[in-house]
Parts: C-alpha cells; sequence; structure tokens
C-alpha cells in the first residue's frame, strides 16, 4: 500500500514568489494535516481537515497562506508571496478517523527555502 | 492548553550503549494518547508506539522500550544496545480530543550513535 506522496521534495524561490505544494493521503484515509516543521523544532499543525471540511485551521496564517482538498482525497498548500521566514518543511499527514483516534501517517515533507 | 517537553536537544552515544530520551508532557485531560515518532534524515516521520492514558504498562519492542508514568506525567524511551542507524530525531508527542484534536510535538531528540 503506497504511504502519503507530497511534492515537491524540494523547493527554492525567491521572496514574494508564490509557491504550492501537493499531498495525496494514504487511499481510504478521510482526516488530512498539514504540518509546519521549522528547523530544529518539532511539527506544528496548519490545518487540518475532515473530508474536504477544514475543521481546524487555527494556526493557518490566512493572509498568505491557503490549502483546500476539494474533493476529499489529495489537497494543495499554497503560500502567497512567500517571505523569508517561511523556510521550513511542509509535512503532510493522513489518519481513518471514525472513533476515537488513530495514528497519523506521515509524508516525506516538502523542503522549502526561500531566498 | 497541552505541552510535551523533550529537554534533551541532543545525545551522542557510542554503539552498544544504551541510551534513554526523556519526555515529560502537560494535559488537563484525563484521557489522552502519547506517542513516539523517529525522524531519520530522510525526513518522514515514522510512528513507534501509541500509549493510551489508561494503560501504564510498560512496554518492550525489541532493542526499544518504553516507560510510562502518570504521577511524573513522563513517557521515556530507551534503546538497547544503540546501533548506527538509531542515529534520527525522535519526537514525542500528545494528543487530546478536548485540545482540538491536536497532536502536540515535543522540539525533539537529535541522537547520535556512533560506531
Amino acid at each position: 500500500e503506497a504511504g502519503v506522496v507530497q511534492s515537491p521534495r524540494y523547493k527554492i524561490i525567491e521572496k514574494k514568489q508564490p509557491v504550492a505544494f501537493w499531498c495525496n493521503p494514504i487511499s481510504g484515509h478521510n482526516t488530512l494535516y498539514w504540518y509546519l516543521q521549522n528547523l530544529g523544532q518539532g511539527p506544528e499543525l496548519l490545518i487540518r481537515y475532515e473530508n474536504e471540511e477544514a475543521v481546524d485551521d487555527s494556526q493557518l496564517p490566512k493572509d498568505r497562506f491557503s490549502a483546500e482538498r476539494l474533493k476529499g482525497v489529495d489537497s494543495t498548500l499554497k503560500i502567497q508571496p512567500a517571505e523569508l521566514g517561511d523556510s521550513a518543511v511542509y509535512l503532510c499527514a493522513s489518519s481513518f478517523n471514525i472513533q476515537g483516534y488513530n495514528e497519523q501517517f506521515f509524508g516525506p515533507g516538502t523542503r522549502l527555502t526561500v531566498l | 492548553a497541552q505541552k510535551v517537553t523533550q529537554a534533551q536537544t541532543e545525545i551522542s552515544v557510542v554503539e552498544k550503549e544504551d541510551v534513554t530520551l526523556d519526555c515529560v508532557y502537560e494535559t488537563r485531560d484525563t484521557t489522552y494518547y502519547l506517542f513516539w515518532y523517529k525522524q531519520p534524515p530522510s525526513g518522514e516521520l515514522v510512528f513507534l508506539i501509541r500509549r493510551n492514558s489508561f494503560d501504564e504498562q510498560n512496554e518492550i519492542s525489541g532493542r526499544y522500550s518504553w516507560n510510562f508514568q502518570k504521577s511524573t506525567s513522563s513517557f521515556n524511551f530507551t534503546i538497547t544496545a544503540s546501533q548506527v542507524v538509531d542515529s534520527a530525531v525522535y519526537f514525542c508527542a500528545l494528543f487530546s480530543k478536548n485540545a482540538g484534536n491536536m497532536l502536540t510535538f515535543g522540539g525533539g531528540t537529535r541522537l547520535m550513535v556512533k560506531p
């Protein structure tokens, strides 16, 4: 079974440019998460989707970040415009949550460098 | 609010030594889950273990063992006879539904096992 797929793995852009990351969760997983991981720190949740609905986006900087999961499967996270401080790893995870809590499975991440 | 603290930012050992990674957590919930993840240089977070708050039994899996103590709010991870392949960043994480269905990570401990 394929794991969580993310692309691209690496992205280098200049500040003020837009950038987008794509995530395809494990087949059948209804919950999708986007995390931000700064260097030397643990991941922090940006947004969580239950199917196509964003149920927790309180940590998403909405002035420049946006996300979508239109059909409740894959998802795109966008930054426009990017700033130097956005350089980080962006992790996607998915889980199958019906009752209680189930493990989140993580993708390899997209390492963003903003110059 | 919930919090996870991994006081050891970096540990260096020689192969075959035992090593313990500390994790202390804070939560007001009585029902919660604790996790350990491994993040090798490739960047993907690999799930190691989940423990719920009602199960304080320690667990052993091969060279890995976990010591959960509610009295001290700790969930420590021991690697016995460490190997070079154990070199990675290890994250402890906490989940509780009343904290917004969020998985809260500690800052991670970088383990370096030298031959």
